[in-house]
């Protein structure tokens, strides 16, 4: 159980598009989720926190009209990384806490990796 | 400042043998310690979560301690194999929010 994913696990685009990431959790209901991103032999860096129905709470530093999060359902939040730039290829990755479960952990999804030409 | 520090970027061992691993934090007080596995272009998966009254868990051949006062945390693998080859991360909750900052990773290599 509590299998997060997300779609797609690769994609390329051109410098000046928008890319659309899904992350969706499979088999439970996350009224939070987490947007993360990694660089190189790097730790995680939280980007964002996505509540279900409400606006995502940005870290410092990171662009809220850069980064676009919709957190539309208890299974589904996707990150649009918008007007992509070279310095946006990255690895994205989403993470699911339990909704009214007893746990603090957060389930990760299989992360999306980003280059933009 | 906040950080969170893991024990050396790689650590070599022999199969068989116990890998211990550090993290060590400061200015921080968690509620919370969570720990994570990763392979190379994959997501976290998570290992362990040790609370900030809890000393010890185990599961399996993991476990996990947590110090409050020296705010450090061990993680060991005992009697490892080649599998668990991977990068492990720990992980701080604080505040509530389930929101986690991760440390920088311990690369763990077994040999045969």
């Amino acid at each position: 159980g509590a299998v997060v994913s997300q779609h797609p696990s690769r994609v390329i685009c051109k410098s000046g598009t928008s890319v659309k990431i899904e992350c969706r959790s499979l088999d439970f209901q996350a009224t939070t989720m987490f947007w993360y991103r990694q660089f190189p032999k790097k730790s995680l860096m939280l980007m964002a926190t996505s509540n279900e129905g409400s606006k995502a709470t940005y870290e410092q530093g990171v662009e809220k009209d850069k980064f676009l999060i919709n957190h539309a359902s208890l299974t589904l939040s996707t990150l649009t990384v918008t007007s992509a730039h070279p310095e946006d290829s990255s690895f994205y990755i989403c993470s699911a806490a339990l909704a009214g479960g007893v746990t603090d952990t957060q389930y990760f999804g299989p992360g999306t990796r980003l280059t933009v030409l | 400042s906040q950080k969170i520090e893991q024990n050396s970027e790689a650590l070599n061992i022999q199969e068989g043998k116990t890998a211990t691993l550090t993290c060590n934090y400061t200015n921080y007080s968690p509620a919370y310690l969570q720990w994570y596995r990763q392979d190379p272009g994959r997501g976290p998966v998570f290992l362990l979560l040790i609370r900030e009254n809890e000393k010890e868990k185990r599961k399996e051949r993991l476990k996990v301690t947590f110090d409050t006062t020296l705010k450090q945390s061990l993680f060991h693998i005992t009697a490892s194999q080649p599998a668990d080859s991977a990068t492990y991360l720990c992980a701080l909750e604080e505040g509530g929010g389930n929101k986690l900052t991760f440390g920088t990773g311990t690369q763990l290599k077994v040999e045969l």
